[in-house]
């Protein structure tokens, strides 16, 4: 089966550096996806972990812990246009989607 | 095409109509994933395909729903009898593998589906 958990808001001013954090149980894992969504939009792929450590991609860097059953999302210089919902996503024979963290810049 | 397509983008129907929904997947996708998303809410997984046939259909809600795809390529989820619960934005979308083997899901942009 699979439970994931992340935080369902948050909010960050503009500018500033902000975690998301997300936890997960998984069978069979094999890595972990974190999308990003605009509210009427489809998902975009941001990230995919399947080793431990740290992937940086400019201002997202996404970290992945396999024991622990742990990931964050970090972003970096926060624009406006960050605004969205940050949904994580373990895999196992297919991708299985938490419920998002709907983040709020403010200016 | 250059995308995930999927038709209608908009449909409102009354209640008890049955309705079609159509994902067309990047060509060469061989894996085909259907989902649906309440305002507001995550994305709930329907259906999986690989090629043709669906190896996990566990996330149909009920008989009214099922789903099929047609030379690796088109694929068609059908809702019969369709109820209010049934509002929500259908999402398909395809990777050139299947998910869990770390290639990303292409998304389409949707099917708004509004049931008065």
């Amino acid at each position: 089966g699979q439970n994931i958990d992340q935080p369902t808001e948050m909010t960050a001013t503009e500018g500033a550096i902000v975690q998301i954090n997300c936890t997960y149980q998984t069978s069979g894992f094999n890595g972990l996806f974190w999308y990003q969504q605009h509210a009427g939009e489809a998902p975009t792929f941001l990230s995919y972990n399947v080793l431990d450590g740290l992937e940086e991609k400019g201002r997202f860097s996404s970290f992945l812990s396999r024991s622990k059953g742990y990931s964050y999302l970090l972003l970096k210089e926060l624009q406006m246009k960050d605004s969205a919902s940050y949904l994580c996503a373990p895999t196992r024979d297919k991708i299985i989607f938490g419920k998002g963290t709907r983040l709020h810049i403010l200016p | 095409g250059a995308g995930v397509s999927q038709s209608p983008s908009n449909k409102v129907t009354e209640k008890g109509k049955d309705v079609e929904l159509r994902c067309d997947p990047i060509s060469g996708h061989t894996a085909l994933y259907w989902y649906r998303q309440s305002l507001g809410q995550g994305l709930e997984f329907l259906i999986y395909f690989q090629g043709n046939s669906a190896p996990d259909k566990s996330g149909l809600p009920s008989d009214r729903f099922s789903a099929e795809r047609t030379g690796g390529s088109v694929s068609t989820l059908t809702i019969q009898r369709t109820q209010q619960e049934d509002s929500a934005v259908y999402l398909c979308a395809s990777s050139s593998i299947g998910g869990g083997k770390g290639q990303p899901q292409h998304f389409g942009d949707g099917t708004r589906l509004s049931i008065l």
